[in-house]
This record gives structure tokens, C-alpha cells and sequence, in this order.
């Protein structure tokens, strides 16, 4: 099994319906991540979480909503989807400092908001 | 403020030949860490190296090689030989001490042609 677990992988819905990510991790890790991908763009980081009770918002954050639900738990929420929000999302995790910063990801989740 | 920069938006090679790939990275931070990770068609990303800031020794696994310079901030990863299997798109980051997030470089998408 993965590490790192996303749910649902792939997902087609409407515009404004609310969508939900959700992200499991056996890794223990504290640190978690959700990004976007956006082809040309790379990465974009959305929200972090360094623990249970710290969340932080990223570059991209506006549209979105996390919960950190527990240490393996990281549920990124779309409130009212925008077509705009079709995109590759990805769920890491890393470890806490002094780690070396290397993110482990999970296998992605596509959505696509029509 | 850090930076990538993957000039190279697409390359596309014969198979068999070999291939560079430019990453050309900013930072003022003098302890640091650089990564390449790889994203074949399926989507998942795949983590290929990390390499921090006090140790400019190239590393070679396989037909996989980084060349690091400090110099000309640069980590530029070679791919001797290629095969169609190494067509993907290849993602260069960097992290700070000072600054706990990943900085993505845009990606450069390689071709491998049979």
C-alpha cells in the first residue's frame, strides 16, 4: 500500500458543487502539503500543516479550505468549484526539521470542474 | 526571494542519445537543498536525488547524473543513453534553512522518440 493515499483519484463535478479531497498517511510524518498542478506552471503549494493544530495557507490558497483531521489526516475542500480549479492535486507529507525538506507525495487526484 | 528557473520548456531526443537538463536555481541562504523529481505519463511524482549545499561532488546512478556548481547555481541533471522509458516531465527544487517550503521550477517536459 502507499504511504501516502489519495482519495478520490479522479473526479468530474460541476461548478459550484463543494468537493473534497482527502489525504491519509502511514508515514508519521507531521508536516503535510497539498498542492496543485497546472501543466507549464509546476507546483503551487495551497495550504500546510506542520501539526494537528497549525495550519497555514500557501500561494494559492484562496478557493480553498483544509482540515486536519489527525496526524495522517489532510482533507483539502473546494467550497463552490470554478472551472478554473481543473487541475492536478497532489497531498505530500515531509519530515519535521532538522529533515532534509523532501517531500513524499501521493499518487495525485485529478479533478475536473466543468 | 528563492527561485528555479527550468528554461527548458520541452526537450525531445532520439532514443540513445544523451540529454541534459538546466536548472538554474537563486537563493541568498548559504545552507540549502536541491532536488529533481521525476513525472512520467501515469502522473505520480517520482523523487530522483537530493543534494545540499555543502556538497558539490556530482553524483552518477545509472545512466542518471547531476552536475552541481555553486558558481553558476546550477543543478543539471544528464541522462546518458536515453530510453523511452525516461520520457517524463522532470521537475528541479530547491529549499532554504530559512524557509522550510519547496520551490518549484516550472518543469521541463522530455521526449524520448524510438
Amino acid at each position: 500500500d502507499a504511504d501516502v493515499t489519495q482519495t478520490p483519484r479522479n473526479r468530474i463535478t460541476k461548478t459550484g458543487k463543494r468537493i473534497m479531497l482527502e489525504c491519509s498517511q502511514t508515514k508519521g510524518h507531521d508536516r503535510m502539503y497539498w498542492y496543485r498542478q497546472d501543466p507549464g506552471l509546476g507546483l503551487r503549494l495551497i495550504y500546510y500543516s506542520f501539526d494537528v493544530k497549525d495550519i497555514n495557507k500557501g500561494e494559492i490558497s484562496d478557493g480553498y479550505s483544509v482540515s486536519r483531521q489527525a496526524q495522517a489526516k489532510f482533507s483539502l475542500s473546494l467550497e463552490s468549484a470554478i472551472p478554473n480549479q481543473t487541475a492536478l492535486y497532489f497531498c505530500a507529507t515531509s519530515e519535521p526539521r532538522p529533515g532534509t525538506g523532501e517531500l513524499f507525495f501521493g499518487e495525485g487526484s485529478r479533478l475536473t470542474v466543468l | 526571494a528563492q527561485k528555479v528557473t527550468q528554461a527548458q520548456t520541452e526537450i525531445s531526443v532520439v532514443e540513445k542519445e544523451d540529454v541534459t537538463l538546466d536548472c538554474v536555481y537563486e537563493t541568498r541562504d548559504t545552507t540549502y537543498y536541491l532536488f529533481w523529481y521525476k513525472q512520467p505519463p501515469s502522473g505520480e511524482l517520482v523523487f530522483l536525488i537530493r543534494r545540499n549545499s555543502f556538497d558539490e561532488q556530482n553524483e552518477i546512478s545509472g545512466r542518471y547524473s547531476w552536475n552541481f556548481q555553486k558558481s553558476t547555481s546550477s543543478f543539471n541533471f544528464t541522462i546518458t543513453a536515453s530510453q523511452v522509458v525516461d520520457s517524463a516531465v522532470y521537475f528541479c527544487a530547491l529549499r532554504v534553512d530559512s524557509n522550510y517550503q519547496l520551490i518549484w521550477g516550472a518543469g521541463t517536459k522530455l521526449i524520448i522518440k524510438p
